[in-house]
């Protein structure tokens, strides 16, 4: 059973386009978080939700829009889709803001 | 100066030596402090944590901090050629406890 899952696994698409990554986890954790990872390998964070509340919001442009529906989902739709968009997105889970994160295996987002 | 700095690498070691990655912060109130496995291709996966109380070791892993001079090194003993991925150090900032990410070590285990 996969603890924190993601949907798609790959993601190939045009620049303008929009597009939505899912993220669900069976972890029971409260709080959720979405990073992007670039080509040079740096974990960045984007979001944080804790309890279905946005804690954590960096600088991240406004094309850029999670939700999360309920405490085991979080998902990331991004509009008008650019290059500089091409990452490998995770999703993570923990107990708390303190506790340990469990990530999901990654979208891989192409803009061609 | 990067919140969370670690040389980038490759670190190369031999099969069966200890391989030493270190991780710097600048924030004195982060009290802890994660290292994470990351292999090619794949998501990053804990490997240890520790809090500012002490070091911490499981199995040939050992996790040591020196808060006075804000670094975290990660010993691998008797290192293997799968443990050659790159390794992330993670530090809790103090005041909101928000996980700062080093960019990384890749570490080679040569055969």
């Amino acid at each position: 059973d996969t603890a924190v899952s993601q949907t798609p696994k790959y993601l190939v698409t045009q620049m303008g386009n929009d597009k939505s990554i899912k993220c669900e986890q069976n972890l029971g954790h409260d709080t959720m978080y979405w990073y992007k990872q670039d080509s040079k390998k740096f974990l960045k964070i984007m979001f944080s939700y804790n309890n279905k509340e946005l804690i954590i919001n960096e600088t991240v442009p406004n094309r850029f829009s999670p939700k999360s529906p309920d405490k085991a989902h979080l998902n990331l739709h991004i509009n008008s889709l650019e290059l500089g968009d091409s990452a490998v997105y995770f999703c993570a889970s923990s107990q708390g803001e303190l506790g340990t994160q469990y990530f999901g295996p990654g979208t891989r987002l192409l803009v061609l | 100066q990067k919140e969370v700095e670690q040389n980038s690498g490759p670190l190369s070691v031999p099969e069966g030596a200890i391989a030493s990655l270190n991780c710097t912060y600048s924030d004195r109130g982060s009290q802890s402090f994660f290292w994470y496995r990351q292999y090619s291709g794949k998501s990053p996966e804990l490997i240890m944590f520790i809090y500012s109380n002490g070091d911490k070791e499981d199995g040939r892993f050992t996790a040591q901090l020196n808060k006075a001079s804000q670094y975290v090194s990660l010993l691998i003993r008797d290192s293997q050629p799968s443990d050659s991925a790159t390794y992330l150090c993670a530090v809790n900032r103090g005041s909101n406890y928000q996980l700062i990410w080093g960019a990384g070590t890749k570490l080679i285990i040569k055969p």
